[in-house]
């Protein structure tokens, strides 16, 4: 069972351009949600992250925008540079899970220079 | 910030022996790690909740006899793949949390396994 669906599944944007990446979770019992950023060959590293009380955050050139009725959240990359190019996964998790993350099934994000 | 160790990075072996990879964390105690697998372009999927003194908890589908987990310190848990096969072949990824310090997850650099 895909209790996080991502998408897409891969993107290309121009330099300077707005990278926005979707997921849409089902379980209600979600209260964290990250978003990590890999590149080939090494492990995620956290992004930004929201919890279900707010509905957006945004830290630098990234912005989780966060919509609890609709039980989605999506990350925004302005600026997207060549550096950006990555695969991106959200991930939610309960907090009294102890941090078990279940994952979308990421998307791989092409920034042309 | 934490820091998660992992080692080693790349790792080749034949088909029928066992594998050890290491999960560290650096500079603060975790007494719960978690070990995830990953196919090329695919997701990261949970395999199992590594804690400290006691038995793991293994996710559904995942063979706690194939893949042996140690947790013997606040600092160290392992996995070993025994009598590895070629269908094991992937990336092994650990992630630990400071939970004193209420920090985020983070990961390991992973460990490519490939059995041949």
């Amino acid at each position: 069972q895909q209790q996080v669906k991502q998408s897409p599944q891969s993107l290309i944007v121009q330099k300077g351009g707005i990278s926005i990446i979707n997921c849409a979770y089902e379980n209600t019992a979600f209260d964290y949600f990250p978003w990590y950023q890999q590149f080939p060959g090494k492990g995620p590293a956290l992004l930004i992250a929201i919890r279900p009380d707010v509905s957006e955050k945004k830290e630098g050139r990234f912005t989780i925008s966060f919509n609890k009725s609709a039980k989605q959240f999506s990350l925004h990359i302005m600026d997207s540079q060549p550096g950006d190019s990555a695969t991106y996964f959200c991930a939610a998790s309960k907090e009294t899970s102890g941090s078990r993350l279940t994952f979308g099934e990421g998307t791989q994000l092409t920034v042309n220079p | 910030g934490a820091v998660v160790s992992q080692h080693p990075s790349r790792v080749i072996c034949k088909s029928g022996t066992s594998v050890k990879i290491e999960c560290r964390s650096l500079d603060f105690q975790a007494t719960t790690m978690f070990w995830y697998r990953q196919f090329p372009k695919k997701s990261l999927m949970l395999m199992a909740t590594s804690n400290e003194g006691s038995k793991a908890t293994y996710e559904q589908g995942v063979e706690k006899d194939k893949f042996l987990i140690n947790h013997a310190s606040l600092t160290l848990s392992t996995l070993t793949v025994t009598s590895a096969h070629p269908e094991d072949s992937s990336f092994y990824i650990c992630s630990a949390r400071d939970f004193s310090s209420n920090s985020p997850l983070h990961f390991g650099n992973g460990t490519r396994l490939t059995v041949t």
